[in-house]
């Protein structure tokens, strides 16, 4: 039973524009959400996260939106960049949580020239 | 640069056999998390360690174990392996009570 869904498994994008990547989550008791990037042969790298408190977060071309009604979240690349072509991930986590941090199977973006 | 390292890069064992995968993490990692990454999926959770004891376990059998020691160094034990523990063996450095993980490269494990 997958608690955090990404239901694109690819997402190409013309490089300057705008990059949307979506992500679902079914468990209420989910308070922090989280977004990695993983190139190839890395482990994952952290990119931005969110309160459950919040609906909003940017970080330079980064922004995440969270939808709480709707356990609903994206991400937000504006503009896209070459460099920004990898695996994203969402994850969620609980403040019960065991420190155990719950991840969508992922999202491949493409950032075409 | 996360400053997490993991050895060896790949590694090739035997159904049956036992393998023990190494993590090490930076000054100021106070705990230490381990997931499984299977092909097309994203990482699950296998455990996390915090001042050298088990805080937290995923759905894994116990043949899945781990240690952490006092220079932040971390190792996976993976006993009668199986072909389904194929996968990519992250580990990630964190702070007690901090959402964030810090992930190293990760081990690929391909069991035969």
């Amino acid at each position: 039973d997958q608690q955090v869904k990404q239901n694109s498994p690819s997402l190409s994008v013309q490089e300057g524009r705008i990059s949307i990547l979506n992500c679902d989550y079914t468990n209420s008791m989910f308070d922090y959400f989280l977004w990695y990037k993983k190139y190839p042969a890395e482990g994952p790298t952290f990119l931005i996260s969110i309160s459950s408190i919040k609906d909003k977060n940017e970080d330079g071309r980064f922004t995440v939106f969270l939808n709480k009604s709707a356990k609903h979240l994206s991400l937000h690349i504006v503009p896209s960049q070459p460099g920004d072509s990898a695996v994203y991930f969402c994850a969620a986590s609980s403040f019960n949580r065991d420190d155990k941090i719950i991840f969508g199977k992922g999202t491949r973006l493409h950032i075409l020239p | 640069e996360t400053g997490v390292t993991q050895s060896p890069t790949h590694l090739i064992k035997t159904r049956g056999q036992q393998v023990t995968l190494r993590c090490s993490s930076q000054s100021g990692h106070n705990t230490v998390s381990w997931y499984q990454q299977a092909l097309g999926q994203g990482p699950q959770f296998i455990f996390q360690y915090y001042r050298e004891e088990e805080n937290g376990r995923g759905n894994f059998p116990p043949r899945f174990s781990g240690l952490q020691f006092p220079n932040y160094s971390s190792e996976l034990n993976v006993n009668a392996l199986e072909l389904d523990d194929s996968a990519l063996y992250l580990c990630a450095g964190g702070l007690a009570g901090a959402y964030e993980q810090y992930f190293g490269p990760g081990t690929r494990l391909t069991v035969t």
